[in-house]
């Protein structure tokens, strides 16, 4: 079974550019979470996605930033215009379940990552 | 607000020593406590996932320990090896996002 995937893996752009990252999630996992790791800082959320709607984007930094996930599949993230602080890198994770989901068992939220997007804005 | 601490931020041993990675958090009310391994360049390793109710998880010559009433988490390495050098970083988790710590840089020497 394929993971999660993300490209590209690398990205070098000039301030004021457009860069588009995708993430194809694990088949079948309804929940899609977006994190970044800026320099020297913790890996921090930005956003987290249940199919194609957005559960929480409190994490995302400013409207420069836009997430979509169209049909509940794969995701995107959209940094326009880019600026010098956005340089860090880019993680998409899935899950299939999210903790305490009704219905069922507790689920686990157990969340696999992919191997991150570098993003090197000059 | 959860905030998660990781003590060292930075780690230089022997090879062939054994060693402990801390990790603490401030709210005990968490699911899942894990930890991974991210090398140079390179994407997340999961290396072991401890649930709410369980206190600890091993695998090969890694334990990693929970208490959750004193919101503490430790990583043990056993007999470490110029391999095991790379940033470890801990993750709580509530009913969807992760909390991630600063990590801990380890460097084994040869």
């Amino acid at each position: 079974e394929a993971g999660v995937t993300q490209f590209p893996s690398h990205s070098v752009i000039e301030k004021g550019q457009t860069v588009t990252l995708r993430c194809d999630p694990i088949s079948g996992h309804d929940n899609l979470y977006w994190y970044r790791r800026v320099m020297g800082k913790e890996i921090k959320f930005l956003l987290h996605f249940v199919k194609e709607s957005k559960q929480d984007e409190s994490g995302m930094p400013n409207n420069r930033f836009l997430a979509e996930r169209t049909g509940g599949t794969y995701s995107t993230l959209k940094v326009q215009p880019a600026e010098l602080e956005d340089s860090g890198v880019y993680f998409c994770a899935s899950s299939q379940d999210r903790a305490g989901a009704r219905g069922g068992p507790r689920a686990k939220n157990i969340q696999y990552f992919g191997a991150g997007t570098r993003l090197s804005v000059l | 607000k959860q905030e998660v601490t990781q003590i060292p931020a930075a780690l230089s041993v022997p090879e062939g020593e054994n060693l402990v990675l801390n990790c603490s958090f401030t709210d005990s009310a968490i699911y899942n406590l894990q930890w991974f391994r991210q090398d140079p360049g390179k994407g997340l390793t999961s290396l072991l996932l401890i649930q709410s109710s369980q206190r600890e998880q091993t695998s090969g010559r890694l334990n990693a320990s929970l208490d959750k009433s004193s919101g503490r988490s430790t990583l043990y390495i056993a007999a470490s090896q110029p391999g095991d050098s790379a940033t470890y970083l801990c993750a709580v988790t509530g009913t969807y996002k992760y909390i991630f710590g600063t990590g801990t840089r380890l460097k084994v020497l040869a």
